[in-house]
């Protein structure tokens, strides 16, 4: 069965730190990875795509896989309490329906 | 990306009853997809639904309870029927967008549905 894993949280991070998610799946096949970010009470919404091993910046989000490892993860710079919400992890191999992890609660104190 | 909208957002419903939810795209898609949320947990995928072809349910859930139908390329229902508390969830509906290795998928705004 496939997995994907993430710790539950809540993650809580000070204002203006550097917020670390992290994501481990099971199925080597996976070849696409997600992050959505859902707020409470809201659908998820995709924020980073990743295809490749590397890392992936988009303003101040970066998204880090390493497929060796079976890992990914979604660093914030500068968090801002507007990105309190739930991350959610997603992997998809070729043909394969979305596999979503259970979600890393992150809070971030002003 | 794509505009996708549901309807109703939210409802309250007596058990026994059934509830048709209803999501609509701005685009034309392949595939859509039907999700349970259940308050705290993560997204569960009930079906896929392709036009012109009998939706696919994922282990755990049938036809007979959740029948979908999917008339054209940017439309599509679900209908959760003979309901019971234990069906109180959001439901969200979803479409990929993409080619070859490279999809990505997106959300509608979601159904709250509450059963008492």
């Amino acid at each position: 069965q496939k997995e994907v894993e993430q710790n539950s949280g809540p993650l809580s991070v000070p204002e203006g730190a550097i917020a670390s998610l992290n994501c481990t799946y099971s199925d080597r096949g996976s070849q696409s990875f997600f992050w959505y970010r859902q707020y409470s009470g809201k659908s998820p919404e995709l924020i980073m795509s990743i295809y490749s091993n590397g890392d992936k910046e988009d303003g101040r989000f970066t998204a880090q896989l390493n497929k060796a490892s079976q890992y990914v993860s979604l660093l914030i710079r500068d968090s801002q309490p507007s990105d309190s919400a739930t991350y959610l992890c997603a992997v998809k191999g070729d043909g394969q329906n979305f596999v979503f992890g259970p979600g890393t609660r992150l809070s971030v104190l002003p | 990306s794509a505009v996708i909208s549901q309807k109703p957002s939210r409802d309250i419903c007596q058990r026994g009853t059934s509830l048709t939810i209803q999501c609509q795209v701005d685009s034309q898609v392949t595939m859509m997809f039907w999700y349970r949320q259940q308050p705290g947990q993560s997204l569960t995928l009930i079906a896929t639904a392709n036009q012109g072809s009998e939706a696919t349910y994922e282990s755990g859930f049938v036809i007979d309870k959740f029948p979908i139908s999917r008339p054209n390329l940017t439309f599509s229902t679900l209908t959760v029927s003979n309901m019971s508390p234990e069906d109180s969830s959001i439901y969200l509906c979803s479409v990929e967008f993409g080619q070859g290795a490279f999809y990505e998928q997106y959300f509608g705004p979601g159904t709250r549905l509450t059963v008492t």
